[in-house]
This record gives structure tokens, C-alpha cells and sequence, in this order.
């Protein structure tokens, strides 16, 4: 195991709630990134934290937001759902400079 | 833009055979590193390599072996005598040097192959 956590595991929303998805770094490292992969496919970039600011954000409208915290933890918040954001969120934490990304369980997102 | 292709969508191996995923990059970058991962049924990504792109030298751990040819764009990934716990959907991601000093950067992925092994 990574050290990395996430919760919660399994969570249904409707279509137009919000919802905020947790990520607990492992020990040591300073930078957190999140990734949304759809059934069949590559997880895709959503954003990235490092020392609590954004450091690089991919093709996600801003109604996905989030937050890193003093002790490098963060939260994916996601606004107005719609059917598409089903999918596992995956975060996966680094080490300053360190390339290597450990990855958490994931979230299981379903937007009815 | 970068672009990694995994054309395999699916593999059927029986246990014991030998098994290769391929893995074609994309990337304007001359300073990028190269991934494979793979996912279990449980879903988390489970880090397996990372490749320099100054480094050509092939690598061997165990079972597994990577092919890193930068003439060719490839990143090809070999598992030998195949084990039925080697099912799982394996991953390749391309990574270009950080803007931002420390940090670590995003990861583009394929949309990896699926490697059933049956007994």
C-alpha cells in the first residue's frame, strides 16, 4: 500500500449537487494531484497542489475546485454535477521534485 | 501536446507465456520520463517504473522488463512466464520536466490494455 487515502469510497449524488472528495498524502511528501478516470479510460489531469497552491491545472471547468491543507492533505470539490462526472477520482500524492505519483484507492463517483 | 497510445485494448495469455504491452509517446519535450502502472480490479494505480529520456538502458525486475527505445518513440513492457495475478489493466503515462521548481508534474496516460491471464 501507498500511504495514500481517500474517502469516501462509493459515493451517489443527483445531478446539479455538490460534492467534496477527501485525499490524505503519504508521509513526506508535499504535493497532491488529482485525476478523474471514466469507465474504459486513462485517468485524465484535473489539477495539482503543491504547498497549498494550485501548480498546473488540466481541461476541467472551474466548478472543479480544491484545496490542499498545512498538513499537505486536500479535498476535489465539484459543483452543479452532472450525469458525465461519473466516474473514479483517483489522488495520488509526490514528493517535491520527485516524479514518482502514489495513488490512493479512489473515490467511486455516481451522479444519477 | 502530449499523446501516449496503448493500441491493445485487450490480452488474453495463458499463465506461464510471455507477454508484451506496447506503449507509442508523443511529446515535444527533449527532457520527459515514462511510466507504467497498473490497476487492479481494486482500482488503484499501482506505480511499477519510471524511464529518463536520457536513459536507454532497458531495465529487468524479476518477471518484468521494459524496452525504451527513444528512435522509435516506444516504451514497451514485458512480462515473462505470465502469472494469473498479473491480470490487471496496465497504464502507460508520459511526464515532461516540472515549469515550477519541486512539485512533481501532471501525468498523461494511455488508455491501457487489459491483461487477462488464464491458467
Amino acid at each position: 500500500e501507498t500511504g495514500v487515502t481517500q474517502s469516501p469510497t462509493h459515493l451517489i449524488k443527483t445531478r446539479g449537487q455538490q460534492v467534496t472528495l477527501r485525499c490524505s498524502s503519504q508521509s513526506g511528501h508535499n504535493t497532491v494531484s488529482w485525476y478523474q478516470q471514466a469507465l474504459g479510460q486513462g485517468p485524465q489531469f484535473i489539477f495539482q497542489y503543491y504547498r497549498e497552491e494550485e501548480n498546473g491545472r488540466g481541461n476541467f471547468p472551474p466548478r472543479f475546485s480544491g484545496l490542499q491543507f498545512p498538513n499537505y492533505s486536500s479535498e476535489l470539490n465539484v459543483n452543479a454535477l452532472e450525469l458525465d462526472d461519473s466516474a473514479l477520482y483517483l489522488c495520488a500524492s509526490s514528493f517535491d521534485s520527485g516524479y514518482e505519483q502514489y495513488f490512493g484507492p479512489g473515490t467511486r463517483l455516481t451522479v444519477t | 501536446a502530449q499523446k501516449v497510445t496503448q493500441a491493445q485494448t485487450e490480452i488474453s495469455v495463458v499463465e506461464k507465456e510471455d507477454v508484451t504491452l506496447d506503449c507509442v509517446y508523443e511529446t515535444r519535450d527533449t527532457t520527459y520520463y515514462l511510466f507504467w502502472y497498473k490497476q487492479p480490479p481494486s482500482g488503484e494505480l499501482v506505480f511499477l517504473i519510471r524511464r529518463n529520456s536520457f536513459d536507454e538502458q532497458n531495465e529487468i525486475s524479476g518477471r518484468y522488463s521494459w524496452n525504451f527505445q527513444k528512435s522509435t518513440s516506444s516504451f514497451n513492457f514485458t512480462i515473462t512466464a505470465s502469472q494469473v495475478v498479473d491480470s490487471a489493466v496496465y497504464f502507460c503515462a508520459l511526464s515532461s520536466r516540472p515549469i515550477l521548481t519541486g512539485g512533481g508534474n501532471k501525468l498523461t496516460f494511455g488508455t491501457g490494455t487489459q491483461l487477462k491471464v488464464e491458467l
